[in-house]
């Protein structure tokens, strides 16, 4: 089956800084892979999702790119604030018996210091 | 639209004392799934449903069952519980399962077995 590394497990930065989160993947069939924001005492929340026909997505602050060669892709949060510290989760899915079940990652923390 | 509903919130069993977690979404989608989340482990995938009647496993069924007599409800029972699950436990839903897409969580339900 697929599986998903997620890195770095947590990840401190000051207010207005830059976060990366890097993901990777073993099933090269992976075709779609959403970004989840988790914050304290609720339940995860798409954020952002690509598919493998595209390289890069941009929304706002927020970005996502994807290297099929390699199989990784990347979370890229510009001008961090307070309110972007939560808990990140990167999955990967494809179509299994016509469903696609998405693989998540372990997750990471992030904290933004004010 | 309320979106998933989960409960309970919080329980608290007794080792081989029975439960059924209830989730319910009112989206009216195809595509129904829980989820244990323990920490540095992610989110791993216990039981899904792509409709009424059918369901499947996931990643880590053993200790669980469910059912989908309807669209809108999928309950999850535990008719052993051990500390093993004691857990975070989420029920998420998708509208359309054939071609990957948004997850909608519900808030969780966190149970504590002793």
């Amino acid at each position: 089956g697929e599986n998903v590394e997620q890195h770095p497990s947590t990840l401190s930065v000051q207010e207005g800084d830059s976060a990366v989160i890097k993901c990777t993947y073993s099933d090269s069939a992976s075709n779609y892979f959403p970004w989840y924001k988790q914050e304290l005492g609720k339940g995860p929340q798409l954020i952002i999702d690509i598919r493998s026909n595209v390289g890069e997505k941009k929304d706002q602050r927020i970005a996502v790119t994807l290297n099929k060669t390699a199989k990784h892709f990347s979370l890229h949060i510009t001008e961090t604030q307070p309110e972007d510290s939560a808990v990140y989760f990167c999955a990967a899915s494809m179509a299994s018996g016509g469903s696609y079940i998405p693989t998540f990652g372990r997750g990471t923390s992030l904290i933004v210091h004010p | 639209n309320a979106g998933v509903t989960q409960t309970p919130k919080f329980q608290v069993l007794k080792t081989g004392q029975s439960m059924t977690l209830q989730c319910a979404q009112d989206m009216n989608h195809e595509y129904m799934s829980w989820y244990r989340q323990d920490p540095g482990m992610g989110l791993r995938l216990i039981h899904y449903s792509v409709g009424a009647g059918i369901t499947d496993q996931g990643e880590v069924p053993n200790g669980y069952n469910v059912s989908r007599s309807t669209t809108e409800d999928f309950p999850l029972r535990l008719l052993s519980a051990a500390p093993s699950q004691t857990s975070v436990y989420f029920c998420a839903s998708t509208r359309d399962r054939a071609v990957g897409g948004e997850l909608f969580f519900g808030e969780g339900s966190r149970l504590t077995v002793l």
